[in-house]
């Protein structure tokens, strides 16, 4: 199985800054990778797949990179509305998996 | 708009058995594989098992494999989870999910989440 690990399990930011989230795979998935955002009591909404692509409707300040093994999700000003979980999924090969999720808190 | 409306999880005690729905609108139901994705409790998220459109192929966890089986009707647009053989750890919020259907097994459309509990 693929295992996806998240960094940092906790971030603190306040509204502005710019957060970046890592997420690394325990082997190459060629960039077969989506990001989701999930706020408490909410389902997750996709943000990104195939590492960079945003997804319909999905604002422009939230941007993907990556290859190979190691990714990245940035928020580049970080809104009242983006603190929540952040979580990212391989789709290279079964078992699917996730991250451990990436809490964004208000400093 | 698509709108995924799961029903019948609840508390049971372990070595019960559940049946998940999850009813769908909004799309040609029978294009797209769907999935069920669960959650424990303060816990990340966990793939369970996808179905194909048509129904005919099927992928789960080794987690569940052998107790869970994931099917589909599409004349009634609504997909299901039969969960036997329930255990604590089973415990956790299920969600079905609609592929995004253009890049892979990526999840555009969840439902709200169904909440079961395995608990003596």
């Amino acid at each position: 199985d693929i295992q996806m690990t998240q960094s940092p399990s906790f971030l603190a930011a306040s509204v502005g800054d710019r957060v970046t989230i890592t997420c690394r795979a325990s082997q190459g998935i060629a960039n077969s990778l989506a990001w989701y955002q999930q706020k408490p009591g909410e389902a997750p909404k996709l943000l990104l797949s195939t590492a960079s692509r945003l997804h319909s409707g999905v604002p422009y300040r939230f941007s993907g990179r990556g290859s190979g093994t190691d990714y990245t999700l940035t928020i580049s000003s970080l809104q009242p509305e983006d603190f929540a979980t952040y979580s990212c999924q391989q789709y290279y090969s079964t078992p699917w998996t996730f991250g451990q999720g990436t809490k964004v808190e208000i400093k | 708009e698509v709108h995924l409306l799961e029903s019948g999880g609840g508390l049971v005690q372990p070595g019960a058995s559940l049946r998940l729905s999850c009813a769908a609108s909004g799309f040609t139901f029978s294009d797209y594989r769907m999935t069920w994705v669960r959650q424990a409790p303060g816990k990340g998220l966990e793939w369970v098992s996808t179905i194909s459109g048509s129904g005919d192929t099927s992928y789960s966890a080794d987690a569940v494999k052998a107790r869970f089986t994931i099917s589909r009707d599409n004349s009634k647009n609504t997909l299901y989870l039969q969960m036997n053989s329930l255990r604590p750890e089973d415990t956790a919020i299920y969600y079905c999910a609609k592929e995004e259907g253009i890049v892979g097994v990526v999840f555009d459309s969840w439902g709200q989440g169904n909440l079961v509990s395995v608990s003596s």
